[in-house]
Formats: structure tokens, C-alpha cells, sequence
């Protein structure tokens, strides 16, 4: 079974400082890791995903995740966070064997100004 | 830039009558999925179709809920009698294939009374 831990449930930054979203992962197989950001009220928003290749994944909005294949994690995060990054996060974990993609509970970020 | 689209976003229905939900996937993609979203949490796959065929239902609680896709492209999620747990938000995601990124729609928010 697949399965993604999100530590914090929230996260708290001043507008200008790094953020990072935490997330770890456990599959059987090879993982297809994504991100996806939700603000309120609406659907789920594709930031960047692994499947294979480079551990820095670069993505939307100035994004990007490392993967760390010996810990287990697939952390989120941005040089320079935005009072407008305030949202959702969602991290999503595939095994490359399966398609079934399994969340985490998610981490609400907020950005103060 | 293509999306998945769905209807109604809001819905407040009475427990025991019956409720449906409406999604037009993004243009080509064969790969349809219903998940549901309990507030502060992560969202769980109801069912998944591959072109009009289900994949996977197992978590679809079929007592009460039905989904089809009958000519491979658009897809209603039923519920019949709806239940005060039903309270949520559906998503529609589709993906071109198995195995790609999945996108999201903007949800469809369901409240029982």
C-alpha cells in the first residue's frame, strides 16, 4: 500500500522569506510524486510532479521540489514566498507499478505580509 | 488552456432525495476520475473510468452512489438517497492516460440538510 505523510498541518511565513512544505512518502515501487496547491473554495491546482530524473523539480508560480529517494521526502518549497501563496497543499504519491494517487492530509500555508 | 469542467459548484439537498453531479473532462483525456473532499481533508477516489469502462469503484459506497460514462466522454456522479455524511466537495479529474498528471476541476460542494 501507497501511502504520504504531510507533518505540519500549517505552516506560517513572513512575505519575502523561503517556504517549505513538507511531505514523505512510503510505495512498493518506483514513485510518481506530485504537488498540488487548493485555495478556498475551488478545485485542485497542479504545481509539479517526479516521475523520474533530476531529484529538483522546477514548477509553476516559482515552485519547486527536491526528492530525496534514501529519506523518503518530496519537500516543497519556494525562495521568496507571497502574501498570494497562501493556500492548500496538497502532496500526492502514485507507485509506478499502480495508478491509483494517494494524498496526504494537506498543509495550509499562510504568508503574512 | 483546456479544463475540466463541472456542474452545479453548489448544491443543498435534503437528506433522501437525490442528487447528481455533471463532468466534462479536458478534450482527449480517457482517463476519468471522481474523488470526494471532507473539509480539512485530502480527497479519496470514489471511482475511476477508462474511456467509458470503470476501473476502479471500490471505494464507491454503491449502495447509494452510481457513476457512468457512457459514451466515454462526459460523466455524472448520482447520489440516491443522499445522507448528511455526504456533505463534501466532488471533484472531476481526468488524465490522458493512466499514468500521467491528473487535473482537476473546480469541484462541485454538496451540502445536506
Amino acid at each position: 500500500a501507497q501511502s504520504v505523510a504531510q507533518p505540519e498541518d500549517q505552516v506560517n511565513v513572513a512575505e519575502g522569506n523561503p517556504l517549505t512544505v513538507k511531505c514523505t512518502y512510503s510505495v512498493s515501487g518506483n514513485p510518481y510524486l506530485f504537488w498540488y496547491v487548493q485555495y478556498p473554495n475551488r478545485g485542485l491546482q497542479f504545481l509539479l510532479k517526479y516521475i523520474t530524473g533530476d531529484n529538483l523539480v522546477k514548477g509553476s508560480y516559482g515552485f519547486e521540489a527536491e526528492f530525496n529517494k534514501s529519506q523518503t521526502s518530496f519537500h516543497l518549497k519556494k525562495p521568496s514566498a507571497l502574501v498570494s501563496d497562501s493556500a492548500l497543499y496538497f502532496c500526492a504519491v502514485r507507485d509506478g507499478r499502480d495508478y491509483k494517487l494517494s494524498f496526504g492530509a494537506g498543509t495550509t500555508v499562510t504568508v503574512r505580509a | 488552456e483546456a479544463e475540466v469542467a463541472q456542474s452545479p459548484r453548489y448544491k443543498i439537498t435534503e437528506k433522501s432525495q437525490a442528487v447528481a453531479f455533471w463532468c466534462d473532462p479536458i478534450s482527449g483525456h480517457a482517463t476519468l476520475y471522481w474523488y470526494r473532499q471532507i473539509l480539512g481533508q485530502g480527497p479519496e477516489l470514489l471511482v475511476q473510468f477508462q474511456d467509458e469502462s470503470v476501473v476502479d469503484d471500490s471505494q464507491l459506497p454503491k449502495d447509494r452512489f452510481s457513476a457512468e460514462r457512457l459514451k466515454g466522454v462526459d460523466s455524472t456522479l448520482k447520489i440516491q438517497p443522499a445522507e448528511l455524511g455526504d456533505s463534501a466537495m466532488y471533484l472531476c479529474a481526468s488524465s490522458s492516460e493512466v499514468r500521467s498528471t491528473i487535473y482537476f476541476g473546480e469541484g462541485s460542494w454538496l451540502t445536506v440538510v
